[in-house]
């Protein structure tokens, strides 16, 4: 079974400072991972996602994130924040298995407060 | 490219009253649906999926049904409400398979008084 591991439900930095929000999952076979953004009151956004490709991803609004195997994680980063990357993320784990039903397992999700 | 519509936004409805909120995706053939919950505070429960037509699994018993009458179709029901059903519901979409993860609806804001 797949599982997803959020460190810090909430984060804060300020203005220009670097993003980092860690992602540690679990899997039995070799993972498909995603980052996605929420804004208040609306759906989830993509923003990458990695698929046993190049270990460095790269997303939209500048975030990356890289997958490490060898420590379970698939950590997020952003060189500076903006004040507009203020909102709620999430890390999911998916595996497609034999019944390709494609379900995400998500983590508990970090809020991100970016500070003027 | 996909497009998922999701309605009503918010929701107020009384304990005990039925639900049905209703999902349609636009833009692809037999994809596979799913609805979520975001309680205040936590993460996103997986509800049920559908990979086809009358095709429903549930992921979590509760007061919560499913239903996918058409191809593009999915529908969260409930015949009586409880106070623990408030929350963000998301319906989402994958019309290729987890890798290309999903598209979000908008969501509702359901709240049960």
């Amino acid at each position: 079974a797949q599982s997803v591991t959020q460190l810090g439900s909430h984060v804060s930095v300020s203005e220009g400072a670097l993003v980092l929000l860690r992602c540690n999952y679990s899997s039995s076979v070799p993972p498909y991972l995603f980052w996605y953004v929420q804004y208040p009151n609306q759906g989830l956004q993509l923003l990458l996602k990695y698929t046993s490709a190049a270990t460095l991803v790269k997303g939209i609004n500048g975030f990356e994130a890289e997958f490490k195997k060898s420590e379970t994680s698939f950590h997020l980063t952003k060189p500076s924040a903006h004040m507009s990357d203020a909102a709620e993320y999430f890390c999911a784990v998916s595996a497609l298995g034999s019944s390709n039903t494609g379900k995400l397992i998500f983590g508990q999700g970090t809020t991100l407060q970016v500070k003027p | 490219s996909q497009t998922i519509h999701q309605w009503p936004a918010t929701l107020v409805q009384p304990v005990g009253s039925p639900l049905s909120l209703e999902c349609t995706v636009e833009g692809t053939s037999n994809p596979n649906l799913y609805w979520y919950r975001q309680a205040a505070g936590r993460g996103l429960q997986l509800l049920f999926y559908s990979v086809g037509i009358g095709q429903i699994s549930s992921e979590v018993p509760q007061n919560l049904s499913a239903s996918r009458p058409q191809d593009r179709q999915f529908i969260l029901s409930s015949k009586k409400l409880l106070l623990s059903d408030s929350g963000f519901y998301l319906c989402a979409t994958t019309a290729q398979g987890a890798i290309y993860g999903y598209t979000f609806g908008s969501g509702t804001r359901l709240t049960v008084v």
